[in-house]
């Protein structure tokens, strides 16, 4: 079962930001959190990831809170084309299997 | 293009009808996923090859399934005496090594009538 929390619907207005929450209560220290998205008829495109200190990069930055039982993923200046599912994946770095587990994660629809 | 590459992109077979769909990860990663994904859900997992190595198959629903890596470069996910359950879109992703990011293809909707 996936790890993670995340609503299952969202809106945004063009050009604000999205900010995506996801809670992942049960994380373990070696766990890093992940962010995919899909968009329709395509397959999961990879965004970002972190383990506890922000990041960010050319698509989005992610927070994640002290105790890392939460996370943000925000789209600075959200547009048409970032209308899609997102995922938010809690997965491990050390023995385990390499798999993802996604759960439902939220649909982002932005709106014009 | 440098992505992952899946073919076909639509597959239809009657029931009872063996299928292979084929995944071209990206040139030089070691490591290979299938997921299956039913309408309306996330992906789920079904095996994991680490070069021609299937180090994980604990996703795969039936012994109907079988997937293979020969080459450690192309994979191809085989499905026997197809079901109507079978019908999904099968997603093939590829990653540079241990516990790196997952590239994904656009997958292979199946349809199984």
């Amino acid at each position: 079962d996936a790890k993670t929390t995340q609503p299952p619907s969202m809106d945004c207005a063009e050009g604000r930001a999205a900010n995506l929450p996801c809670n992942h209560s049960t994380i373990s220290g070696n766990e890093y959190v992940y962010w995919y998205r899909q968009i329709h008829s395509q397959g999961p495109q990879y965004i970002i990831h972190g383990l506890k200190n922000n990041e960010t990069n050319e698509m989005a930055s992610l927070i994640i809170t002290e105790d890392r039982k939460s996370s943000t993923l925000i789209l600075p200046h959200a547009t048409l084309r970032d209308t899609a599912v997102y995922y938010c994946i809690v997965r491990g770095t050390q023995g385990g299997s390499e798999k993802l587990v996604f759960g439902k994660g939220t649909k982002l629809t932005v709106n014009p | 293009g440098a992505g992952v590459s899946q073919s076909p992109r639509y597959k239809v077979a009657k029931r009872g009808q063996d299928v292979a769909l084929r995944c071209d990860p990206i040139s030089g990663h070691v490591s290979l996923f299938w997921y299956q994904q039913a309408l309306g859900q996330g992906p789920e997992f079904l095996t994991y090859f680490q070069n021609e190595a299937q180090l994980d198959k604990s996703g795969l629903p039936s012994d109907r399934f079988f997937a293979e890596r020969p080459e450690g470069s192309v994979s191809t996910l085989k499905i026997q005496r197809t079901q109507q359950e079978d019908s999904a879109v099968y997603l093939c992703a590829s990653s540079s090594g241990t516990y790196q990011p997952q590239h994904f293809g656009d997958g292979t909707r199946l349809s199984i009538l």
